[in-house]
Order: C-alpha cells, then structure tokens, then sequence
C-alpha cells in the first residue's frame, strides 16, 4: 500500500529557509495532487498547499508569498520550501495524498526554528 | 475562505454511548466536500468520512457522517476505547480548511 515519508531537518534558523521532502512508496506519485499540511504543538491543523504531478500548485493565501513546492516524479518525491522562518512556523509537519480529502498520510516531521 | 466551527470544543461520554460532532461552515460546502478526520496523541490524521457521508476504507460502521449545505454531523453509534480522541472536520476546495477540532474524552 502507498506509504509517505517526510525528511528534513528538524531545526531551522530564523529568517532561514524551511525544506522538506516527501518520499511516496508502494505506488506511483503520479496522476495525484499531494499536499504539505501542518499543527503546532497542542493546536490545530493547517493546510499549507497542495501540488499536482503536473507542477501546478496551490498554496494556503496566508502562506503564499513565503511556500514554494515541487515534484520529482523520476524520485517518487515532492518537497516543500518554506522561506524566511520564524518561531511561529515551528510545528509537526505532514504531508498527505490530497484527493480532496487526504486519505493518507505520512507519519510527521517535527521542525523547530529557533538560534 | 471558508471557516468552520466545530461543537462542543470538548465532549465527555462513557464508553457504549453515543457521540455527536458538530461542525458548521460560515458558507455553503460545495457538492458536500466536507471530510472528517480522527487524530490519537502523536498519531497523524486518519481519513474517516469524505463528501460528508462516505466511509473511508476499512473505517467501521460504526462512523456515520451526514449534512449538507453549512451544517455537517459526525456520528460515532456506540463508543468504543479507541475511539477517544480528537476529531476535525475539513472543507476541500481551492484552498481547504480545517476546524478547531473537538476532543472526545472518557467520562
């Protein structure tokens, strides 16, 4: 079955660049959207944005002018870019197959930003 | 941007009962693309219910989910252990929303 799996690194500086990968397994990444979503400790979730195997994206409007996203189809992967980070961008981030709903999930990745 | 609000922000029951979620939308979810989702303590979301009332895979039947328009319902017939979490219903659209959530706790 399909598998998702988040890698990066688990601490950013601010005013650094965020970057996470996803890796997709089990199936292929194309023909699906696949979307970058994220719950800061002990809250809510918020979707970050969402890419299509195409290139085409669409991203959250509160996070637009900082998210950058791509795809790697010859990978399996898709990434997201997250620029000019602050204590407020620390949280799990996940990232998920989007059929309109997300009906699957990887397990999470923790970044904190801090000095 | 479409905002959903979830009620109660906390529901206490016993195991047996029955649970209803509530989740209001400040405008109408189109052709019903409303999603919700159950999340354990350090677990990630799992799909239970998509287009409002659509099981997703291997989920019980124990899930209904129902509603149209702005006013959408979880449905959980008889509580089992397991089932004691959070649950968050979620828009789909042009750019998707989540609500606040509403924990579901042992009473």
């Amino acid at each position: 079955q399909v598998q998702l799996q988040e890698s990066g690194p688990g601490l950013v500086k601010p005013s650094e660049t965020l970057s996470l990968t996803c890796t997709v397994s089990g199936g292929s990444i194309s023909s699906y959207y696949w979307s970058w979503i994220r719950q800061p400790a002990g809250k809510g979730l918020e979707w970050i944005g969402r890419i299509y195997t195409s290139g085409s994206t669409n991203y959250n409007p509160s996070l637009k002018s900082r998210v950058t996203m791509s795809v790697d189809t010859s990978k399996n992967q898709f990434s997201l870019k997250l620029s000019s980070v602050t204590a407020a961008d620390t949280a799990v981030y996940y990232c998920a197959r989007d059929r309109y709903a997300f009906d699957i999930w990887g397990q999470g990745t923790m970044v904190t930003v801090s000095s | 941007e479409i905002v959903l609000t979830q009620s109660p922000g906390t529901l206490s029951l016993s195991p047996g009962e029955r649970a209803t979620l509530s989740c209001r939308a400040s405008q109408s979810v189109s052709s019903s693309y409303l999603a919700w989702y159950q999340q354990k303590p350090g677990q990630a979301p799992r799909l239970l219910i998509y287009g409002a009332s659509s099981r997703a895979t291997g989920i019980p039947d124990r899930f209904s989910g129902s509603g149209s328009g702005t006013d959408f319902t979880l449905t959980i017939s008889r509580l089992e252990p397991e089932d004691f979490a959070v649950y968050y219903c979620q828009q789909y659209g042009s750019s998707p929303g989540f609500g606040q959530g509403t924990r579901l706790e042992i009473k």
